[in-house]
């Protein structure tokens, strides 16, 4: 597509559910990376796949995050057990090369949990 | 391990008026430095980076930044800046070898009024 695609923009869950959240890159962008925004902050690394692969995923914080990419295009982030502190804008974006930090974002999901 | 501080939260300025948001960093390697916008309601955007060469670089709306080793800052600048340049502006840093994982600063709202 023209841009990196998030769904879905806002998800509302209740504390202790699960969640995926969707990206979906530019054609051809073999980088993928997501970050979280919390109020107030900058975006924080989580994780970034090279293809299929997550060739860094030092920024998860905990083992309740997990993402993956299985056909090197389309990601999703998965959240267990959700707790009220992990509510922030989730967001992911693509890169040809993955060098060079010029990346395009997406909009971002917005993920509050009460 | 890289950081970014951005001092201000917040800067108010006339339009027309010249701005520089503060971008400092820290970094036990050479560097590449960015600068990303996040207009209201959109993804965050590219709108300048360093990566080597001529430590002064432009955007296509008039911003500048200028890379200052010595100082160990990347402030970004703009002569006159227009109701539309309204919005938040990151710096952010990263290494080489890190895969172009971006360390962000907290932000500086830009808000300009007539």
């Amino acid at each position: 597509g023209a841009g990196v695609s998030q769904t879905p923009s806002n998800k509302v869950t209740e504390k202790g559910k699960y969640v995926e959240l969707r990206c979906d890159p530019i054609s051809g962008h073999t980088a993928l990376y997501w970050y979280r925004q919390s109020l107030g902050q900058g975006p924080e690394f989580l994780i970034y796949f090279q293809g299929t692969g997550a060739a860094d995923d030092s920024g998860l914080p905990n083992d309740r995050f997990f993402a993956v990419r299985p056909e090197g295009s389309v990601s999703t982030l998965k959240i267990q057990r959700t707790e009220r502190g992990d509510s922030a804008v989730y967001l992911c974006a693509s890169s040809s090369t993955g060098q060079g930090g010029s990346y395009t974002f997406g909009s971002g999901t917005r993920l509050t949990v009460v | 391990a890289q950081s970014v501080t951005q001092l201000d939260s917040q800067v108010p300025v006339f339009e027309e008026a010249p701005v520089e948001l503060r971008c400092n960093y820290s970094s036990s390697v050479s560097v590449y430095l960015f600068w990303y916008v996040q207009y209201p309601n959109q993804g965050l955007q590219l709108l300048l980076k360093y990566l080597s060469g001529s430590t002064l670089v432009e955007s296509i709306n008039g911003f500048e930044a200028e890379f200052n080793k010595s100082q160990t800052s990347f402030h970004l600048r703009k002569p006159s800046v227009h109701i539309s340049d309204t919005a938040e502006y990151f710096c952010a840093v990263s290494g080489p070898g890190t895969a172009s994982k971006l360390t962000f600063g907290t932000g500086t709202r830009l808000q300009v009024t007539l």
